[in-house]
């Protein structure tokens, strides 16, 4: 599975738009991006994915570059709750079994 | 509830112990997996079973961590003769596995926290 590069922390105010980059340089024409969040004393959470088109839900936004290299998830308005770390992995979809790869992803704060 | 149970929560143990960590996964989820995650670090793959089936064992450390799954559903992770670096949060997730085909997410428990003393 190719690697991701993330910031190791990152502050946002809250009700701001929080927007946390993530590098996937070698990341291969089958594989997707995926964001999962883990707040203190929980499991992961999942997020969003996707593989080449920007994604949206209820959550979040994913802005993937049009070369694949990078992405950006971004959480519109930044609430207290939203203070978590944040991972990004690049897997195939088609994976046995969805195994996932995390790497020690982004420390958001959001402050007040 | 309907999500991923763990037990027990936390775990102390003393050096040499065995212990036995218990998932219940979601109902109907083909999937199960276990990960382990260290003070400060992300989760690191432990296991893999698709139904009762162990298809993914790459991740386990070493001989003295033993996993099953006997009827497809709820899993065990026993950690034999622990050592001070077994310690760390076990977590457990599940997934439908047509949901894994579509979606990618996994949904995992709130871990079961070991201390080895």
């Amino acid at each position: 599975d190719a690697k991701t590069t993330q910031p190791t922390s990152m502050d946002c105010a809250e009700g701001r738009a929080a927007n946390l980059p993530c590098n996937h340089s070698t990341i291969s024409g089958n594989e997707y991006v995926y964001w999962y969040r883990q707040i203190h004393s929980q499991g992961p959470q999942y997020i969003i994915h996707g593989l080449k088109n920007n994604e949206t839900n209820e959550m979040a936004s994913l802005i993937i570059t049009e070369d694949r290299k990078s992405s950006t998830l971004i959480l519109p308005h930044a609430t207290l709750r939203d203070t978590a770390v944040y991972y990004c992995i690049v897997r195939p979809l088609y994976n046995q079994g969805g195994k996932l790869i995390f790497g020690q992803g982004t420390e958001l704060s959001v402050k007040p | 509830g309907a999500g991923v149970s763990q037990s027990p929560r936390y775990k102390v143990a003393k050096r040499g112990q065995d212990v036995a960590l218990r998932c219940d996964p979601i109902s109907g989820h083909v999937s199960l997996f276990w990960y382990q995650q260290a003070l400060g670090q992300g989760p690191e793959f432990l296991t893999y079973f698709q139904n009762e089936a162990q298809l993914d064992k790459s991740g386990l450390p070493s001989d003295r961590f033993f996993a099953e799954r006997p009827e497809g559903s709820v899993s065990t992770l026993k950690i034999q003769r622990t050592q001070q670096e077994d310690s760390a949060v076990y977590l457990c997730a599940s997934s439908d596995h047509k949901g894994v085909l579509n979606t990618g997410e996994l949904f995992f428990g709130e871990g079961s926290r070991l201390t080895v003393l």
